[in-house]
């Protein structure tokens, strides 16, 4: 298995550029978040979606937008770069919502806007 | 509504003492917790999950966390450091899907 992959691993974007960052899981689950992580600000939730057609707006979703065709493929869309948006990027998956399902992530995407 | 205070933004340690990385919580229910860890350039790891079964949980690689109700904590401990432990450790409370919050995150490094 390989669990969650994120692409690309790095990636430089000019102000005003668009791009989709890609994510997908093997294990069959439901639920499927991203988050942004900053420096020393945890990961913060930006979309999330409990199965294929159904995504919600997470902390911060602002600049962003997803789509969920698949139970597999869960893509984030930037469709107007800006600066505020360079952070590392996480895609993640879990079974459920309950105790006993812990999130897998991916290795994350790295983000510069410039 | 949830939160989550990892006290120490930074811990150091000398390989083979203890390591203790401390962890508050708030919630308004009965809390579902979670350590994470991160090594340089990866993704988040599960370290260990409190499922009210037992308030001693234990996790991989010799690392165990102890719910405190009466504390509302939940600090992730090790006997014996080990270089291989020098990451970065995230505390978590989750209630739902949209209600996952994470800690800020402790940095642990290992003196040889």
């Amino acid at each position: 298995n390989a669990g969650v992959t994120q692409t690309p691993k790095f990636r430089i974007l000019k102000i005003g550029q668009s791009m989709t960052l890609q994510c997908a899981q093997d294990m069959n689950h439901n639920y499927m978040y991203w988050y942004r992580q900053d420096p020393g600000m945890g990961l913060k939730l930006i979309y999330y979606s409990v199965g294929a057609g159904i995504t919600d707006k997470g902390e911060v979703p602002n600049g962003y937008n997803v789509s969920r065709s698949t139970t597999e493929d869960f893509p984030l869309r930037l469709e107007l770069a800006a600066p505020s948006q360079t952070s590392v990027y996480f895609c993640a998956s879990s079974y459920s919502q309950g105790t006993n399902s812990p999130l897998h992530f991916g290795n994350g995407t790295r983000l510069t806007v410039t | 509504a949830q939160s989550v205070t990892q006290l120490d933004s930074h811990v150091s340690a000398s390989e083979g003492t203890p390591v203790l990385l401390r962890c508050n919580y708030s919630s308004s229910y009965s809390p579902s917790l979670f350590w994470y860890v991160q090594h340089p350039n990866k993704g988040l790891q599960l370290l260990l999950k409190y499922t009210s079964a037992a308030t001693l949980v234990k996790g991989i690689n010799g690392f165990e966390a102890e719910f405190k109700k009466s504390e509302t904590s939940f600090h992730l401990t090790k006997p014996s450091a080990h270089m291989s432990d020098a990451a970065e450790y995230f505390c978590v409370v989750s209630r739902s899907a949209s209600k996952i919050i994470f800690g800020s995150g402790t940095r642990l490094s290992i003196r040889p």
